[in-house]
């Protein structure tokens, strides 16, 4: 699992309310990435991030922001959250990039807004 | 708008059969194809990956096929097993920068004993 936990795994929340998801690694890679994953769409690139406070957007990124204050941490925060955006998330870490790009994923997280 | 098209969206095969999954892809400037496997309750974990410098790789039972006139790539697994039994995502990226990948819908395929 390339040292990459998550957390919380399982979160149900109300409309409206701020949701933090945090992605944890355990081995100081610089590349960081946070997915969704829907049915009929995949995995959809939300943010990523190349190093410490250095971040940008993915595919999918309106209503989410996100922050990377420790090369181990990169957070993933829902302002507001809304029933579009209940979902499951996936971190990825890139361990060799330039060499390869395989990523590795994390265990998920499972957010149903309700 | 969808750079990779995944198809089948589900496939049945019987064990010992083989799996045929089809990716297409727009953007000429791709240059690395993956190939994910995900279990149920599971993260995606890389299967096989190809570069278009070459238009078959093999890694055991797994083979990606490539065609880049046609901007199409297939997984193909030979001699399936229920353990095959998973969700396929094929996607694709650019090697340089932050080397962002596009993912395919997805592909539920289901080994029968």
């Amino acid at each position: 699992d390339a040292g990459i936990t998550q957390s919380p795994r399982h979160k149900v929340t109300e409309t409206g309310t701020p949701v933090t998801l945090r992605c944890h690694q355990t081995e100081n890679h610089r590349y960081m990435y946070w997915y969704r994953q829907d049915p009929g769409h995949g995995l959809r690139l939300i943010h990523y991030s190349y190093g410490v406070k250095d971040t940008d957007k993915g595919e999918v990124s309106d209503g989410y922001s996100v922050s990377r204050s420790k090369t181990e941490d990169f957070l993933l925060t829902l302002e507001s959250a809304t029933s579009s955006q209940t979902s499951v998330y996936f971190c990825a870490i890139s361990v060799r990039p330039h060499f390869d790009n395989e990523q590795f994923f994390g265990p998920g997280t499972r957010l149903t807004v309700l | 708008q969808q750079q990779v098209k995944q198809s089948p969206q589900s496939l049945i095969v019987q064990k010992g059969g083989i799996s045929i999954i089809n990716c297409a892809y727009e953007n000429t400037a791709f240059d690395y194809f993956p190939w994910y496997q995900q279990f149920p309750g599971k993260g995606p974990a890389l299967l096989i990956a190809i570069r278009p410098d070459v238009s078959e790789k093999k890694e055991g039972r797994f083979t990606i096929s490539f065609n880049k006139s046609a901007k199409q790539f297939s997984l193909h697994i030979m001699d399936s097993q229920p353990g095959d039994s998973a969700t396929y995502f094929c996607a694709a990226s650019i090697n340089q920068g932050a080397q962002k990948l596009v993912f395919g819908q997805g592909t539920r395929l289901t080994i029968n004993p």
